[in-house]
């Protein structure tokens, strides 16, 4: 099993520009979430689904989305990279009951 | 709203030392409490975890902590610490609410001196 896979690992966006954070799984877990990490502040949710077809807001939700047409797949858009979105992004997912998050590598994103 | 505090954001240590880092949670209903650790460069991975039962919980690496539900907390405890172990560490609470998401606090970074 490859686990929790993120692509790119490394981006540098211009304000205004749209990207798309990739992230996979196959562990064929229901469960996945989109957390943020900048320095000193440890992981903030992003979004969050419990299942394919099914998303929820987490706490600072604000500049993205997602989607979830498949239980592998859960691609976090920014649409308008803004100066603040510079973080590092985590995907994790787990299966319902099983608790542990396993998380993917991370995706850093560096907005100028 | 559920939370999470740690109380040291550096802690720098020697080889053999002895390592606690502090960790307070708000809920005080049933929780489910973790440890992860960032090794530099690398991805979050799992220390330990309780659910219930012994409160005393061990993990990889020689690390242990123990819940005590009085005091909301959830402290990790080393009793000697090498080199490989300067990474950071989180602690995090399962969230009542956000379909099992995880609420980390900010983190400790520790660095230890060989």
């Amino acid at each position: 099993n490859a686990g929790v896979t993120q692509t790119p690992k490394f981006r540098i966006l211009k304000i205004g520009q749209s990207m798309t954070l990739q992230c996979t799984q196959d562990m064929n877990h229901n469960y996945m979430y989109w957390y943020r990490q900048d320095p000193g502040m440890g992981l903030k949710l992003i979004y969050y689904s419990v299942g394919a077809g099914i998303t929820d807001k987490g706490e600072v939700p604000n500049g993205y989305n997602v989607s979830r047409s498949t239980t592998e797949d859960f691609p976090l858009r920014l649409e308008l990279a803004a100066p603040s979105q510079t973080s590092v992004y985590f995907c994790a997912s787990t299966l319902q009951g099983q608790e542990t998050q396993y998380f993917g590598p991370g995706t850093r994103l560096l907005v100028l | 709203a559920q939370s999470v505090s740690q109380h040291n954001h550096h802690v720098i240590l020697s080889e053999a030392a002895s390592l606690e880092l502090g960790c307070n949670y708000s809920y005080g209903g049933t929780v489910n409490l973790f440890w992860y650790v960032q090794y530099p460069g690398q991805h979050l991975q799992l220390l330990l975890k309780y659910f219930s039962g012994d409160p005393l919980v061990k993990g990889i690496k020689g690390f242990e902590a123990e819940f005590i539900k009085s005091k909301f907390s959830f402290n990790l405890r080393k009793p000697s610490v090498q080199w490989s172990d300067t990474a950071e560490y989180f602690c995090a609470v399962k969230s009542n609410q956000a379909g099992t998401a995880l609420i980390f606090g900010k983190g400790t970074t520790l660095s230890v001196s060989s």
